[in-house]
């Protein structure tokens, strides 16, 4: 089965511009989670989504972040405008039922320059 | 969520089990114990997970002492593709905003030596 799928694997931008992360989650799967890793701090909850619908926000840091998810089979994490401290690996993760195990996709690393 | 505490690193020889230790001593009655691992640029996977009884999947073996203060994930036969941070968290049980998200701490970084 496939697992969860991100792209881009990399992305490189310039400051300012606007910048979508893509997420397929498994088949089945009702909850999607998207984190943010840095060295700093470690991995963090963005945002969550239950059936297509976003649950809890709190864990985005700004209002430059916002994420959607239109269907079951796809959600977007986008910053607009980007700023260099948002560089970091994105990750999103999907889980049957909210207190299942959350399987991760394999990020998405991002540079603003 | 109960507060973790693992060694930074661990060796482990290739063929040989591996037996990574996790405190969590302030663990609560309805709380999980998880393992994950994160090989070096990908996504964090999961290895395992249990409340109070020893669990055993097709990766590994948990085992969870009886006050339920600390675990340890053993890896029977640890390979060179095994070489991973592992971390372990505690997690609430149930149904409810506070208990979805997973909270990583610093891991114990297995090298699988040959």
């Amino acid at each position: 089965d496939a697992g969860v799928i991100q792209s881009p694997r990399h992305e490189v931008t310039e400051m300012g511009q606007e910048v979508t992360l893509r997420c397929k989650p498994i088949s089945g799967h009702d909850y999607l989670f998207w984190y943010r890793q840095t060295m700093m701090r470690g991995l963090e909850l963005l945002i969550y989504f239950n059936n297509n619908v976003p649950i809890d926000d709190s864990g985005m840091p700004e209002d430059r972040f916002s994420a959607k998810m239109p269907n079951a089979s796809f959600s977007t994490l986008k910053i607009q405008p980007s700023e260099p401290r948002d560089s970091a690996v994105y990750f999103c993760a999907s889980s049957l039922g909210g207190d299942q195990p959350q399987h991760f996709g394999d990020g998405t690393r991002l540079s603003i320059l | 969520d109960a507060k973790t505490t693992q060694p930074t690193s661990m060796d482990c020889a290739e063929g040989r089990a591996a037996n990574l230790p996790c405190n969590h001593s302030t663990i609560s009655g309805n709380e999980y114990v998880y393992w994950y691992r994160q090989i070096h640029s990908q996504g964090p996977q999961y290895i395992i997970h249990g409340l109070k009884n020893n669990e055993t999947n097709e990766m590994a073996s948990l085992i969870i002492t009886e006050d339920r203060k600390s675990s340890t994930l053993i890896l029977p036969h640890a390979t060179l593709r095994d070489t991973a941070v592992y971390y372990c968290i505690v997690r609430v049980a149930g149904i409810g905003a506070g208990s979805y998200q997973l909270t990583f701490g610093k891991g114990t970084k297995l090298s699988v030596i040959p």
